[in-house]
C-alpha cells in the first residue's frame, strides 16, 4: 500500500516567521494530496489540497507544492500566527482506493508570540 | 446537520465488553469513512462505505470490529470483546463522493478500555 512519511514531527517558530512541513509518498498512483489541521480535541480539518496535475497551489498564507517525480509535497505557512498552532497532517489518496486517505504521522506546530 | 456528528464523545468501557460508536454524516454525503487515531499518530483507515455497502473494509484489524450503514446515512462501528489496545480516538468522515473529494471529519469518539 501507500506509505506517507512526514517531517519534522515538531516545529517551533516565532510569530511572523514561516513554517515548512515536508512529506514523501511511495506510490506513484497517488493523485490527490490534502493537508489537515487538527486542534486539540477536534477532528482533522482540511486546510488545502493539491492534485497531481498541479505543481503549486496557494490560499492566502498557505501554499502547497508537489513534485511528482520526487514523490514529495510540502506545506508552507507564511506570517505565522499563534492560532496556527496545531497538529498538521499530510495525506495521500491513491486513485484506485476509493478516496481512502493515507496519513503521515503529523507535525506539532507551535507558534510563539 | 451542519457537520459530521459522532456520539458519544467519550466512552470508557471494561475489557471484554461490547461497544457501539455512532456517526451521523453530512446530509447527502454518499461516502463514509471510519479511521482510528492513536496518541501521536496519524489517523489509520478502518472501513469505507459507499451508500449502504462496505466498499473497502481492509483496514479493520480483526473480526472483533464490524461496521454497518443500513440506510446509507448513519453508521455504527461495533467492537466486540474490547481489549486495552483498542483504546484510541475513532474518527468518522464523510464526503460527497469517493476518490479525492474533500472529506469532512467529526470530532471523534475517545474510547478508553480499562
Amino acid at each position: 500500500g501507500e506509505n506517507v512519511e512526514q517531517h519534522p514531527s515538531t516545529l517551533s517558530v516565532q510569530e511572523g516567521d514561516s513554517a515548512v512541513i515536508k512529506c514523501t509518498y511511495s506510490d506513484s498512483a497517488s493523485n490527490y494530496f490534502p493537508w489537515y489541521k487538527q486542534e486539540l480535541g477536534k477532528g482533522p480539518q482540511l486546510i488545502i489540497d493539491i492534485r497531481s496535475n498541479v505543481g503549486e497551489k496557494k490560499d492566502q498564507r498557505i501554499a502547497v507544492t508537489l513534485n511528482k517525480t520526487a514523490k514529495h509535497f510540502s506545506l508552507h505557512i507564511t506570517e505565522t500566527q499563534p492560532e496556527d498552532s496545531a497538529v498538521y497532517f499530510c495525506a495521500a489518496v491513491r486513485g484506485s482506493t476509493l478516496g481512502r486517505l493515507y496519513f503521515g504521522r503529523g507535525t506539532q506546530l507551535t507558534v510563539w508570540p | 446537520g451542519a457537520g459530521v456528528s459522532q456520539t458519544p464523545s467519550n466512552k470508557v468501557t471494561e475489557k471484554g465488553k461490547y461497544v457501539e460508536l455512532r456517526c451521523d454524516p453530512i446530509s447527502g454525503h454518499t461516502a463514509l469513512y471510519w479511521y482510528r487515531q492513536s496518541l501521536g499518530q496519524g489517523p489509520e483507515f478502518l472501513i469505507y462505505f459507499q451508500g449502504t455497502g462496505a466498499a473497502d473494509d481492509s483496514g479493520l484489524p480483526n473480526d472483533r470490529f464490524f461496521a454497518v450503514r443500513p440506510e446509507g446515512s448513519v453508521s455504527t462501528l461495533k467492537i466486540q470483546r474490547t481489549e486495552r489496545g483498542d483504546s484510541a480516538v475513532y474518527l468518522c468522515a464523510s464526503s460527497l463522493d469517493r476518490g479525492g473529494t474533500e472529506a469532512f471529519f467529526g470530532q471523534g469518539t475517545r474510547l478508553t478500555v480499562v
